[in-house]
């Protein structure tokens, strides 16, 4: 079966950098996603990785390693408005969105 | 530019009635998406539409149905809801199914008693 496996939940302090980690197996591989979601509210584009390696963009990055079938996103200088939920997705053979349970990230002052 | 709306905002149901889940983009994408959001569980897909004229079934799709029937809208029908419908509902659009982004409405919230 298709299986995407991620934290529950993370805690980390205002400032600081946390990797939220995503491991997954799915029938197939056109990429993975990564989203963020406030609560409350729909879930918004973060990244996409389709090859290997690292893709950084601002104080988000996200890394990709299709071999192990792994994936985290990292987050420097933790603000609290990145208190939210962060979704990892994969698309499969089909280009169909395969989605974890997303990681609930709290920020403390 | 509105992007993606959805309506109702939220809903409470009774149980055996039925409901259509509105849905509207403007961003004339081809490919559109409902999904069900549940405590604990990652979005899942339960109907799309790759073009207009055309959908598919899910991962979920049992107990509902969907028509697309111009590029904008993408209702989602509940015949006859049960209490295991009570869910988040996104609707989701993306240029091409194979498009690299998927962009959410701002969902329905719905529980059925």
């Amino acid at each position: 079966g298709q299986n995407i496996d991620q934290p529950t939940e993370m805690t980390a302090t205002e400032g600081a950098i946390v990797q939220i980690n995503c491991t997954y197996q799915t029938s197939g591989f056109n990429g993975l996603f990564w989203y963020q979601q406030h609560a409350g509210e729909a879930p918004t584009f973060l990244s996409y990785n389709v090859l290997d390696g690292l893709e950084e963009k601002g104080r988000f990055s996200s890394f990709l390693s299709r071999s192990k079938g792994y994936s985290y996103l990292l987050l420097k200088e933790l603000q609290m408005k990145d208190s939210a939920s962060y979704l990892c997705a994969v698309s499969d053979s089909n280009y169909q969105l395969i989605w974890g349970a997303g990681t609930k990230l709290i920020i403390k002052p | 530019t509105a992007g993606i709306t959805q309506a109702p905002t939220s809903q409470i149901l009774a149980a055996g009635r039925s409901m259509t889940l509105r849905c509207t983009q403007d961003m004339r994408h081809n490919a559109m998406y409902w999904y069900r959001q549940d405590l604990g569980l990652g979005l899942r897909l339960i109907h799309y539409s790759n073009t207009a004229g055309t959908t598919g079934k899910g991962e979920v799709p049992d107990g509902y149905s969907v028509s697309r029937a111009n590029t904008d809208d993408f209702p989602l029908t509940l015949a006859s809801a049960v209490p295991s419908q009570t869910s988040v509902y996104f609707c989701a659009s993306s240029d091409t199914p194979d498009s690299r982004t998927q962009y959410f409405g701002p969902g329905t919230r719905l529980t059925v008693l």
